[in-house]
């Protein structure tokens, strides 16, 4: 158990509808990353939050918005779904990107837009 | 930009070595890793390298960083079954905070 905890574990949903996924860091990480792992594109870095603040920027859609709370969980929203956004998504924590060489990840999100 | 690239499988024996390969784009990149994801998991990391290094052995793992040739691999002696699973390569970005940019995967199965 990495200590990251996601819910929820599975979602099926309709295309043009919005979810929002959650995700806890392991207690004392301050950073948290999105990342989207589909068959044809694999691992794809979406967005980073550092203690409440947006870090960087990966590959997210405009259609996809995330925020990381003064308890610092996070959420990702997803609208307007399609059925390419059908996805694995994980989730994943560490302490100070800047001196800490290990990220945590969850088990993931899986996602089904049909 | 950055881009890792590894090879999309490799099969082997029970017993054998497995060796995973993997090239980066990125000189700049501090630390490389290498994180295992079985089926219906989330990726655990393995083992990580920092670039000032050339090899870094952790038990059956041995890890070799060429960078001249942005080379990195991964060596897992006595390959079990349970070492089945699907292996990435990453780096971390200079461009994207400090998120990590990963390979699409090595799929490793052991065969008995």
């Amino acid at each position: 158990d990495s200590g990251v905890t996601q819910t929820p574990k599975h979602l099926i949903t309709a295309t043009g509808q919005r979810v929002t996924l959650r995700c806890s860091p392991r207690s004392g990480d301050l950073s948290v990353y999105w990342y989207q792992q589909s068959l044809d594109q694999g691992l794809q870095f979406l967005i980073q939050y550092y203690n409440g603040e947006e870090r960087a920027k990966g590959n997210i859609l405009e259609r996809f918005s995330a925020q990381q709370f003064p308890d610092l969980h996070s959420e990702l929203n997803l609208s307007s779904l399609e059925l390419g956004d059908s996805a694995l998504y994980f989730c994943a924590s560490s302490v100070d990107p800047e001196v800490n060489t290990e990220a945590f990840f969850g088990q993931g999100t899986r996602l089904t837009v049909v | 930009g950055e881009d890792v690239e590894q090879s999309l499988f490799l099969s082997v024996r029970e017993g054998d070595s497995s060796v995973i390969n993997c090239t980066y784009t990125d000189s700049s990149s501090t630390y490389l890793y290498w994180y295992k994801q079985e089926p219906g998991a989330g990726l655990q990391l393995l083992t990580y390298i920092f670039s000032n290094m050339d090899m870094k052995q952790d038990q059956r793992l041995t890890v070799l960083l060429n960078k001249k040739d942005k080379h990195l691999s991964l060596r897992i002696a006595d390959t079990q079954t349970g070492d089945s699973a699907i292996y990435f390569c990453a780096e971390k970005a200079n461009q994207a905070g400090t998120a990590l940019i990963f390979g699409k995967g090595t799929t490793l199965s052991v065969s008995s």
